[in-house]
């Protein structure tokens, strides 16, 4: 069955360090989404892609980095982690255009940043 | 700047009865209103969706009323069911939700209580 998934699925770090999240896809969407949630904040996206070598900024950007090489893959980078990025964070797919807009999350990734 | 209000942040409600969720938007370029259910440890995952076109939407238990002149969307969960406790987001998107990211509410925490 196709699927989204993202790795690792708990993650600690501390503050300064560059941390990669991975973000796997198998249904060839053309479309992936990085969003963040936080209590009270419900979720925010952070960077999102339309496809291979395309990469946008969404509303909580900074701090973060992504890029596109595959269809299947969009990992999101932290620069340099701060305590403000202590979240969870999910990654998304979407088919392209309007034909189909459902967003499928993958299960999420748990980061604590010391 | 907060583009969807999303109340009440929790709700109990007796098993069998009527949950509702409200929210509101801000932006009139918003052209699709999906709910996203979250269950604990899961990423978020579509449950019902609606475009501005129609006033109401119903798929099994789950209804979504529309109104846009007020611009506000809510969720009414029938017969509720102690399987329905879970968060709730609303959400909203200009082109369909497809290529762009999603503007989520902060949720709603949905206590059924058997």
């Amino acid at each position: 069955d196709a699927e989204i998934t993202q790795s690792p699925r708990h993650k600690i770090t501390e503050t300064g360090r560059q941390v990669t999240l991975a973000c796997h896809q198998t249904w060839n969407h053309n479309n992936m989404f990085w969003y963040r949630q936080d209590l009270g904040h419900g979720l925010r996206l952070i960077h999102y892609s339309y496809g291979v070598q395309d990469t946008n900024k969404g509303e909580v950007s900074d701090g973060y980095s992504v890029s596109r090489s595959n269809t299947e893959d969009l990992p999101l980078t932290l620069e340099s982690a701060a305590s403000s990025q202590t979240s969870v964070y999910f990654c998304a797919s979407s088919e392209s255009g309007r034909a189909s807009e459902t967003q499928y999350f993958g299960p999420g990734t748990r980061l604590l940043v010391l | 700047q907060q583009q969807v209000k999303q109340s009440p942040q929790s709700l109990i409600v007796q098993k069998g009865g009527i949950s509702i969720i409200n929210c509101a938007y801000e932006n009139t370029a918003f052209d699709y209103f999906p709910w996203y259910q979250q269950f604990p440890g899961k990423g978020p995952a579509l449950l019902i969706a609606i475009r501005p076109d129609v006033s109401e939407k119903k798929e099994g238990r789950f209804t979504i009323s529309f109104n846009k002149s007020a611009k506000q969307f809510s969720l009414h969960i029938m017969d509720s069911q102690p399987g329905d406790s879970a968060t709730y987001f609303c959400a909203a998107s200009m082109s369909g939700g497809g290529a762009d990211g999603l503007t989520f509410g902060k949720g709603t925490h949905l206590i059924i209580q058997p």
